[in-house]
């Protein structure tokens, strides 16, 4: 177990809509990763949070967006689904943003996306 | 922009070594990662390289050339439950982890 939490673990919805991912750090981490992952493209960083700021942005869709809070869970949003966008969302953790290099991303489950 | 080379897929039996390579190409670099994942499941730390040499961790060991822009991760002592996919993935000059396309290793018996 990572201690990663990411909420919910499968989510099938319709084109057009849009849907709200949740993840919960590792406690003691700072900085959260947003990756999708599809089977023709492996795993594709999104956006990077780190300590309620947003830190680096991704091939992330102008129909996406993030937010990291107080508490400094993280809530990706999805709008005006397409079907291209299904795919496994992950979540990750790490203590740091940039200086420690060595700090290794810790990973959620993932949550699956299916567009129909 | 950053290039991650690493073979598909490879096969290997029960009992063996295998090593699976990575080459990079990068704009700067902070390090080199190497992640296991199971299907359908989060992928997992298994190793750190930034400096040229190699870590190793019991069965796992990992080697970083930056020169050559190229690692690989070893494996000794094959079990089934090494069957997974396994990722390379470096930190280049902005920090963030961009992750290879894996490769998706099968051990038999």
């Amino acid at each position: 177990d990572s201690g990663v939490t990411q909420t919910p673990k499968h989510l099938i919805t319709a084109t057009g809509q849009r849907v709200t991912l949740r993840c919960s750090p590792r406690s003691g981490d700072l900085s959260v990763y947003w990756y999708q992952q599809s089977l023709d493209q492996g795993l594709q960083f999104l956006i990077q949070y780190y300590n309620g700021e947003e830190r680096a942005k991704g091939n992330i869709l102008e129909r996406f967006s993030a937010q990291q809070f107080p508490d400094l869970h993280s809530e990706l949003n999805l709008s005006s689904l397409e079907l291209g966008d299904s795919a496994l969302y992950f979540c990750a953790s790490s203590v740091s943003g940039e200086g420690s290099s060595g700090s290794p991303l810790h990973f959620g489950n993932g949550t699956r996306l299916t567009v129909t | 922009g950053q290039n991650i080379d690493q073979p598909t897929e490879m096969t290997a039996t029960e009992g063996a070594i295998v090593q699976i390579n990575c080459t990079y190409q990068t704009s700067g670099f902070n390090g080199l990662f190497w992640y296991q994942q199971h299907a359908g499941e989060a992928p997992t730390f298994l190793s750190y390289n930034v400096l040229d040499g190699l870590e190793e961790k019991g069965r796992f060991s990992s080697f970083l050339s930056r020169s050559k822009g190229y690692s690989y991760l070893l494996l000794k002592e094959l079990q089934m439950k090494d069957s997974a996919s396994y990722l390379c993935a470096v930190k280049g000059g902005s920090y963030i982890p961009t992750f290879g396309r894996g490769t998706s290793l099968i051990v038999h018996p």
